[in-house]
């Protein structure tokens, strides 16, 4: 089944602490991209790859960082977690529309 | 700026009438793609139906249409016979160069029985 597979779906952590978010897709897709999703601001894309090792921003990529290493796999790294990052985050894939993780919710307290 | 605009911050509609979510659009690109989601309260986003901006006939999948008006820059979602599982949260999206992806603030529609 064709998929974009998203961990954990849940997170708490506090502020500070190095957390990653991973992401997996088996469509063989060249492009996938990270969004975070808050009441009233819809999707706000943080980072997206075209491909294997090339990265860039999107529109709110602070406090972010991303990797591809290798096609299927794109994680979403915050390093220094803050409060305002406490969000509903999606990992999606692009082969026609857009493919997405089932979401993963994130509170930093 | 490329800019997509729901005005609806919420809708009702009563079980098995049609409903109309509005969604326009801001780009200067001659090549886009439109897209409409659900999200449930279950938080998964649902792919329903695309336009692109070079289709001539407005797409349809099931019970969803799309009014792609392209003078007008509306890209409105209609979905007839509404049933109680449409009630959700509802995102129109812009598919821009480069395959970015610029989405609405969206539209939560809840049906009535």
């Amino acid at each position: 089944e064709a998929q974009v597979t998203q961990n954990p779906r849940y997170l708490i952590t506090v502020t500070g602490k190095k957390l990653t978010v991973t992401c997996s897709q088996n469509m063989n897709h060249e492009y996938m991209s990270w969004y975070r999703q808050d009441p009233g601001l819809g999707l706000r894309q943080i980072y997206y790859s075209m491909n294997v090792e090339v990265t860039d921003k999107g529109d709110v990529p602070e406090g972010y960082k991303v990797s591809r290493k290798e096609k299927r796999n794109f994680p979403l790294i915050l390093e220094s977690p803050s409060p305002n990052q406490t969000s509903l985050y999606f990992c999606a894939s692009i082969g026609g529309p857009l493919h997405f993780g089932n979401g993963t919710r994130l509170t930093v307290t | 700026a490329q800019k997509i605009t729901q005005t609806q911050p919420g809708m009702f509609v009563q079980e098995k009438e049609a409903v109309t979510l509005d969604c326009t659009y801001d780009t200067s690109d001659p090549s886009y793609g439109l897209f409409w989601y659900k999200q449930p309260s279950s938080g998964e986003m649902i792919f329903l139906i695309y336009q692109g901006s070079y289709d001539q006939q407005n797409a349809t999948e099931g019970r969803y249409s799309l009014n792609f008006q392209k003078a007008r820059k509306s890209a409105n979602l209609v979905i007839s016979a509404s049933q109680l599982g449409d009630s959700a949260m509802y995102f129109c999206a812009m598919r821009r160069y480069g395959n970015k992806l610029v989405f609405g603030a969206g539209t939560i529609l809840r049906v009535k029985s």
